[in-house]
Parts: C-alpha cells; structure tokens; sequence
C-alpha cells in the first residue's frame, strides 16, 4: 500500500526566500508525481507532473524533483511572495488502477 | 476547454439523511475518481469508476456508493449521514491507461448538522 509523507506540516517565511517542500512515498513503483495547491476551502490545481523516467519538471519559479530509488521528490520556489502563500499537496499514481495518493500537505504562510 | 465540474459547492444536510454529489470529467477523460477531504487532511480516496463500473475502492464503509453514466459523468451517494461525513469531496478525471494527470474540481462543502 503506498504512503506518502510530507515535511514539514508547516512553513512560515518572509518574502523572498527560496524554500524546499518534501515529499516521500514508500511503493517506488510510481507512474508519476504530481504537485497541487490547494487554497483554503477550495479544490486543487495541479502545479507540475513529473512522470517516472523524468527527473525534474519546471514552471516559472516552480522546480520539483523525483528520486525514485530514493521514494523522494522536492518542490522548490524561488523568491516567494505572499500569493504563494496555500496548501501544497504531492500525490503519487501507482497500482494496478492507476490510483493517485495524497501526503497531508504542507501549509505555507509567506509573509510580506 | 472545461474542466471538472462539481455541483452543487455547498451543501448543509441533517444526521441520517442521504445525498448525492455531482461529477462531469474534464472532456477527454473517461475515469472519474472521488475523495474525502477532512479538515487539515490530504484527500482520502472513496472508489475510482470506469466503463460505469466501480473499479477500485478505498477504506470507506458500503454507505459510500457511486455510479458513472455512458458520458462519464459521475455521482457520489452517502447514505445515513454521519456528523464524521463533513468534508470537503473533490471529484477528479483523468484517461484510463495514460500517466497523465489528474484533472480535480472545486469541490463539494458538505456539512452534517
């Protein structure tokens, strides 16, 4: 059964600074990882796909990266703002029906 | 292009009361998956529906029941509500067979009172 964990729950930076999400799974037989954002009370959009024989994918200020034998991908922002400031989700697609688990998410706060 | 829809946003129901969420897929996706999402909490996955078959079910008792349509579309049924059913459940699309993503909707509120 695949589980996914996410360091650390909580994150509070000031404006501008580059920061790391973590995220781990324990099946390394994954299809793909995707990041979301989640706003308070609303659904998700999904910020970047990093499919299994891919490395690293990037949009904008956004960067994650997968280590497969390791069961680790990041999520890097760069020069954070205060719009950043949401609910990142990772989740793992694995198993025979392509099922997508969910970490607990991380909850960052960047203040101005 | 529209992406998943999920009606209705807000619902307020009484403890032992049934309901039913709404689902219509991303065009292009033909497998609708549905999750829980507790307060603070990653989503939690209820069952995933393909070809109007139930294809996969998580951890979640048999008051939690679904059905797809011939266009995909997708409704989630709760019966006998509980206080502990409150969450946020999202509904999300996606093509059999593929590796792409998931597409999510905005969500349904249900609130058991």
């Amino acid at each position: 059964k695949q589980e996914v964990t996410q360091i650390p729950a909580a994150l509070s930076v000031p404006e501008g600074e580059n920061l790391v999400l973590n995220c781990s799974f324990t099946d390394s037989a994954i299809y793909n990882l995707q990041w979301f954002r989640q706003d308070p009370g609303k659904g998700l959009t999904s910020l970047l796909l990093i499919q299994s024989s891919q490395r690293e994918q990037t949009s904008g200020r956004l960067n994650a990266s997968l280590d497969k034998s390791s069961g680790r991908s990041t999520l890097y922002i760069a020069a954070s703002q205060p719009g950043d400031s949401a609910t990142y989700l990772c989740a793992a697609l694995s198993g025979s029906a392509r099922q997508l688990t969910f970490g607990s998410g991380t909850q960052l706060t960047v203040l101005p | 292009d529209a992406g998943v829809t999920q009606s209705p946003t807000h619902l307020i129901k009484t403890r032992g009361q049934q309901v039913t969420l709404r689902c219509s897929p991303k065009s292009g996706h033909d497998t609708v998956s549905w999750y829980q999402q507790a307060l603070g909490q990653g989503p939690q996955f209820i069952f995933q529906y393909y070809e109007e078959e139930e294809r996969q079910r998580g951890n979640f008792p048999d008051r939690f029941s679904g059905h797809q349509y011939p266009n995909y579309s997708s409704e989630l049924n709760v019966n006998a509500l509980l206080l502990g059913d409150s969450a946020l459940y999202l509904c999300a699309s996606s093509k059999r067979g593929t590796n792409y993503g998931y597409t999510f909707g905005s969500g349904t509120r249900l609130t058991v009172v």
